[in-house]
């Protein structure tokens, strides 16, 4: 079956940074996508990963390991207005959106 | 509007009512889903029009039924209902589907609650 696994929760705190992993097993890869999604809004892009590497936008970065099946998002200099929960999702070879559980990011002051 | 509109933003219904969900999208789209999101799981992918025919139907029972008059529009038909249905109900659209690159963007969702 096709698989992806994030933490289901993790606390950080504001002004430090926070990496937040996702693994992932699915019949092909065409991508990797992170979402974020504040409590009770619509999901929103973050970023968007199909070559192995590192992809910086501001504070927020996604690297992706193709062979390892993994990613991570890493969030710098955290804000208060970070905590959302953030969705790892992937391209099958179906061209189908694979979805994980997204990772509740709590930010304390 | 811009983006990805749905209303009602909140509903409430018994199991033996009749109500439609409806989504709309601003951005010249083909493609239009519909997802149902529930607490500590993955989203679910429930439909999928591209261009106003349905081209993946994920095993969703019957009592949801899907319409998509134009490439704009999608309607979420609801009909005796369950209380396991309840939960949130998100429309997204894309500029295709069925390509690697396939950012979704998302309305803010229907919250749904089955009596």
């Amino acid at each position: 079956g096709q698989n992806i696994d994030q933490p289901t929760e993790m606390t950080a705190t504001e002004g430090a940074i926070v990496q937040i992993n996702c693994t992932y097993q699915t019949s092909g890869f065409n991508g990797l996508f992170w979402y974020q999604q504040h409590a009770g809004e619509a999901p929103t892009f973050l970023s968007y990963n199909v070559l192995d590497g590192l992809e910086e936008k501001g504070r927020f970065s996604s690297f992706l390991s193709r062979s390892k099946g993994y990613s991570y998002l890493l969030l710098k200099e955290l804000q208060m207005k970070d905590s959302a929960s953030y969705l790892c999702a992937v391209t099958d070879s179906n061209y189908q959106l694979i979805w994980g559980a997204g990772t509740k990011l709590i930010i304390k002051p | 509007e811009t983006g990805v509109t749905q209303t009602p933003r909140h509903l409430v219904m018994g199991m033996t009512n009749k109500k439609s969900l409806k989504c709309e999208q601003h951005l010249g789209h083909n493609a239009m889903y519909w997802y149902k999101q529930s607490a500590k799981k993955p989203l679910e992918l429930m439909f999928v029009y591209s261009l106003e025919e349905r081209v993946e139907n994920n095993s969703v029972p019957s009592r949801f039924s899907p319409e998509c008059p134009n490439s704009s529009h999608l309607f979420l038909h609801l009909h005796t209902l369950q209380p396991e249905d309840s939960a949130l109900y998100l429309c997204a659209s894309s500029i295709e589907s069925g390509s690697s690159y396939n950012e979704q963007f998302f309305g803010p969702g229907t919250r749904l609650t089955v009596l």
